[in-house]
């Protein structure tokens, strides 16, 4: 199952405006990342944000956090083609014996038009 | 190794035929994770590898799958008498710790049962 949902599902913008993609979660966190997945490609890691933290910035990347409403949103500003992509957020969860693994959203798929 | 590679990139079995998947694991990181992904889903967790511990395989769909990591490196994930429902691409990731930090992760293999 799928802790994390992502809103919009789907997101088509013009080159250079800024794209905005939020994540749901339900139960408490320690921290929360955000990936990208090109087509055909695996997932990349772009950035955790940690449950006492509630901004974070790399680039022109921009992630909030608010751990009250159980929520984060991903900010890409001056958008370029190249970030075509699914974006998924992921929170940590812990399983049997203590290891903690990755639960991911269902992603939104963005499409930079030229 | 650069990162983390995964084989085949492509497989197609016909019902019924057992697979293996094979991934290498970025050298020295710890925890090595397998996951499911389905058409225009996020990936699904299936297990979990602390060296060569199998510390949670709680996602794995039914007894047909079965992981294993003897030396604490390579990995593979094995299915069983393949079934259609098993179409999807699997995705192995490795961290240098369990804790929570970012995932790396390779291209994935694409299974399709026919």
């Amino acid at each position: 199952s799928q802790q994390g949902e992502e809103d919009p599902q789907a997101l088509s913008i013009q080159e250079g405006e800024n794209a905005t993609m939020n994540c749901s979660y339900k139960t408490s966190i320690n921290n929360l990342q955000w990936y990208r997945q090109n087509s055909g490609r695996g997932l990349v890691h772009l950035i955790l944000i940690r449950s006492n933290e509630r901004e974070k910035h790399s680039g022109r990347l921009r992630v909030t956090l608010d751990t009250s409403k159980k929520s984060s949103s991903l900010l890409i500003t001056a958008s370029r083609a190249a970030d075509t992509a699914s974006y998924f957020c992921a929170t940590d969860a812990w399983g049997i014996q203590g290891a903690q693994k990755l639960v991911f959203g269902q992603g939104t798929r963005l499409t930079i038009n030229p | 190794g650069a990162g983390v590679s995964q084989s085949p990139r492509y497989k197609v079995a016909k019902r019924g035929q057992d697979v293996a998947l094979r991934c290498d694991p970025i050298s020295g990181h710890v925890s090595l994770f397998w996951y499911q992904q389905a058409l225009g889903q996020g990936p699904e967790f299936l297990t979990y590898f602390q060296n060569e511990a199998q510390l949670d395989k709680s996602g794995l769909p039914s007894d047909r799958f079965f992981a294993e990591r003897p030396e604490g490196s390579v990995s593979t994930l094995k299915i069983q008498r393949t079934q259609q429902e098993d179409s999807a691409v699997y995705l192995c990731a490795s961290s240098p710790s369990g804790s929570g930090s970012p995932l790396h992760f390779g291209n994935g293999t694409r299974l399709t049962v026919t």
